[in-house]
């Protein structure tokens, strides 16, 4: 079974650039989420789908965040303009509907 | 708020010894509590999860204990080996399938 991916791995930008991250979850899995983990920390939910609906996006900085989910499968995450404070690795994980999540390889951004 | 804290942040540990990492959480409605092993530039691989119905779930050499009424489970690696060397997350859940994360734990294996 393919695992959840992701695009690109690896993105350096400057600040007040905007930026797009690709997932592409685990065939069939319905929920889908998007995580921040900065650099010696636990990752920070941002988002949370069901199919192609949000259920929780409580977190997401929305004034320069923005995720979708067309037709309930892949998923972006932008950000628009970036802060220095974005630096991070954004992980996307899917799960069947049942507690276990299953994460991506990450997308590690650069601010400068 | 929900929270989760995480303890020790880091931890060093003699090969064939145990480790033990210890989380509290706050919010009564989580049922629902893995524990993440994060090798450096690697993504999160759940190694053990239990259930607020069980009390302790063993797995090989590892094992995660609960105590719903204070709030706390615990992951406790035996007969430690220089490849448990990682960083351990743990986490809880509820019913919206949401996972809170800890903080996070070094663990260092000297061989």
């Amino acid at each position: 079974e393919a695992g959840v991916a992701q695009s690109p791995r690896y993105k350096i930008i400057e600040k007040r650039q905007s930026v797009a991250f690709w997932c592409n979850p685990i065939s069939g899995h319905a929920t889908l989420y998007w995580y921040q983990q900065i650099l010696g920390q636990g990752p920070k939910l941002l988002i949370q789908f069901q199919n192609n609906g949000v259920v929780d996006d409580s977190q997401l900085p929305k004034d320069r965040f923005s995720a979708e989910r067309l037709k309930g499968v892949d998923s972006t995450l932008k950000i628009q303009p970036a802060k220095l404070e974005d630096s991070a690795v954004y992980l996307c994980a899917s799960s069947p509907g049942l507690d276990e999540q299953f994460f991506g390889p990450g997308t590690r951004l650069t601010v400068l | 708020g929900e929270n989760v804290e995480q303890h020790p942040s880091t931890l060093s540990v003699q090969e064939g010894d145990s480790a033990v990492i210890k989380c509290t959480y706050s919010d009564s409605a989580s049922n629902y509590f893995p524990w993440y092993k994060q090798e450096l530039g690697k993504r999160p691989q759940l190694i053990i999860d239990i259930r607020s119905n069980v009390g302790e779930k063993k797995d090989q050499r590892i094992a995660v204990t609960l105590n719903k009424t204070a709030k706390h489970f615990s992951l406790h690696i035996t007969e430690t080996q220089p490849e448990d060397s990682a960083v351990y997350f743990c986490a809880e859940g509820d019913s919206s399938y949401k996972l809170i994360f800890g903080s996070g734990t070094r663990l260092l294996v000297r061989p």
